[in-house]
């Protein structure tokens, strides 16, 4: 069964380090994002990618964090640097171009970002 | 006030029970509503979709809709240990380009033996 790959599964690092994750969606989704879940809350749209462009990025906080999706296909999420408020699961989806409305976003793992 | 509320719980339900949870939304022209089932450590994955004033069943799950009340419900019948989990509410808003989802905080369900 396809899934949607991500990297590293957990990190720790200290505070004002640099941070990255990457993310390979289901082969084929041309919608990617990427989400922030912090312990006991709902997950945070973080910013979100059609083929290679950002559709939305409201909620990303820009003086520290970026996003790319160079061709299209993987994409990756830094952070630079990282503060101690960013400790959080950070969550990747994709949805199939065919399913726009229905809701499903397919989840990868996660990767569980620790910042000391 | 937030885009989507739900009660964080935790919601304790003997087994075999009807575990019930709500959701509310703010913004009135919101089309599409989701649940989603997390359990700990794990990420989300989708158990019902809605679009319409009404219920829908899918096995064991039913998700309910008023749009005039701005509210959505999940009821779990038969409630098993396995639905342990927390239940994450998501509202597709009007508008939004590429059909983003907005979720509620979740509601933490345990179901005692």
């Amino acid at each position: 069964e396809a899934e949607v790959a991500q990297s590293p599964r957990y990190k720790i690092t200290e505070k004002s380090q640099a941070v990255a994750f990457w993310c390979d969606p289901i082969s084929g989704h041309a919608t990617l994002y990427w989400y922030r879940q912090i312990l006991g809350q709902g997950p945070e749209l973080l910013v979100q990618f059609q083929d290679e462009s950002v559709v939305d990025d409201s909620q990303l906080p820009k003086d520290r964090f970026s996003a790319e999706r160079l061709k299209g296909v993987d994409s990756t999420l830094k952070i630079q640097p990282a503060e101690l408020g960013d400790s959080a699961m950070y969550l990747c989806a994709s949805r199939d171009r065919g399913l726009a409305g229905t809701g499903e976003l397919f989840f990868g793992e996660g990767s569980r970002l620790t910042v000391l | 006030q937030k885009e989507v509320e739900q009660n964080s719980g935790p919601l304790s339900v003997p087994e075999g029970a009807i575990a019930s949870l709500n959701c509310t939304y703010s913004d009135r022209v919101s089309q599409s509503f989701f649940w989603y089932r997390q359990y700990s450590g794990k990420s989300p994955e989708l158990i019902m979709s809605i679009y319409s004033n009404g219920d829908k069943e899918d096995g064991r799950f039913t998700a309910q809709l008023n749009k005039a009340s701005q509210y959505v419900s999940l009821l779990i019948r038969d409630s098993q240990p396995s639905d342990s989990a927390t239940y994450l509410c998501a509202v597709n808003p009007p508008g939004a380009a590429g059909n983003k989802l907005t979720f509620g905080g979740g509601t933490r369900v345990l179901v005692k033996p």
